[in-house]
């Protein structure tokens, strides 16, 4: 399974885009990238993922470098209800019919100040 | 609209009783997960299922026992709760595919005394 380095903690000013560093130097070539984020206490939630072209949705955008070894995560406004842990998954460990396997790092912890 | 749902939210045991806790998903989806998260280790995968009857070990499964009897419930039981099981719990579904986004519940608290 490919695996993530994201820094320990990032600080952003409310109003201002967050960018949400993430290396994964082993991914292989059908492996995706996902973003998860956990607000304290509640359960994970999905933000957004991709293969290998950039993608954006309503919460974010994911850039994917052309060699597909980093990603960046970006909040275009963040908000302090973006104040969270953010992970940053490829998805691992291929299961029988194809459900995927989420491995969860330590994230990054990505507060947004006033 | 769809959800996920657990419950307890909170719970208080012994060591040794049997606990179970409810995992009810709205969303008809194949796939079911329960996950738990301590400090320093994130969430790790205890069991899953891909449907009825179908029942799956993850990484941290001994001391755990899952049944499914029905799409929406994957219930998580504790056969004789131990100390080191105090965590936080997750339950989590997602459609079937590889590359369907994971929708978690709120989590239950679980505490061995």
């Amino acid at each position: 399974d490919a695996k993530t380095t994201q820094p320990t903690s990032m600080d952003c000013a409310e109003g201002r885009a967050a960018n949400l560093p993430c290396n994964h130097s082993t991914i292989s070539g059908n492996e995706y990238v996902y973003w998860y984020r956990q607000i304290h206490s509640q359960g994970p939630q999905y933000i957004i993922h991709g293969l290998k072209n950039n993608e954006t949705n309503e919460m974010a955008s994911l850039i994917i470098t052309e060699d597909r070894k980093s990603s960046t995560l970006i909040l275009p406004h963040a908000t302090l209800r973006d104040t969270a842990v953010y992970y940053c998954i490829v998805r691992g460990g291929y299961l029988v019919q194809g459900a995927q396997k989420l491995v969860f790092g330590q994230g990054t912890r990505l507060t947004i100040n006033p | 609209d769809a959800e996920i749902t657990q419950s307890p939210r909170h719970k208080i045991t012994e060591t040794g009783r049997q606990v179970t806790l409810a995992c009810h998903q709205t969303w008809n989806h194949n796939n079911m997960f329960w996950y738990r998260q301590d400090l320093g280790h994130g969430l790790r995968l205890i069991h899953y299922s891909y449907g009825v009857q179908d029942t799956n070990k993850g990484e941290v499964s001994d001391g755990y026992s899952v049944s499914r009897s029905n799409t929406e419930d994957l219930p998580l039981t504790l056969e004789s709760a131990a100390s080191s099981q105090t965590s936080v719990y997750f339950c989590a579904s997602s459609e079937s595919g590889l590359y369907n986004e994971q929708f978690f519940g709120p989590g239950t608290r679980l505490t061995v005394l």
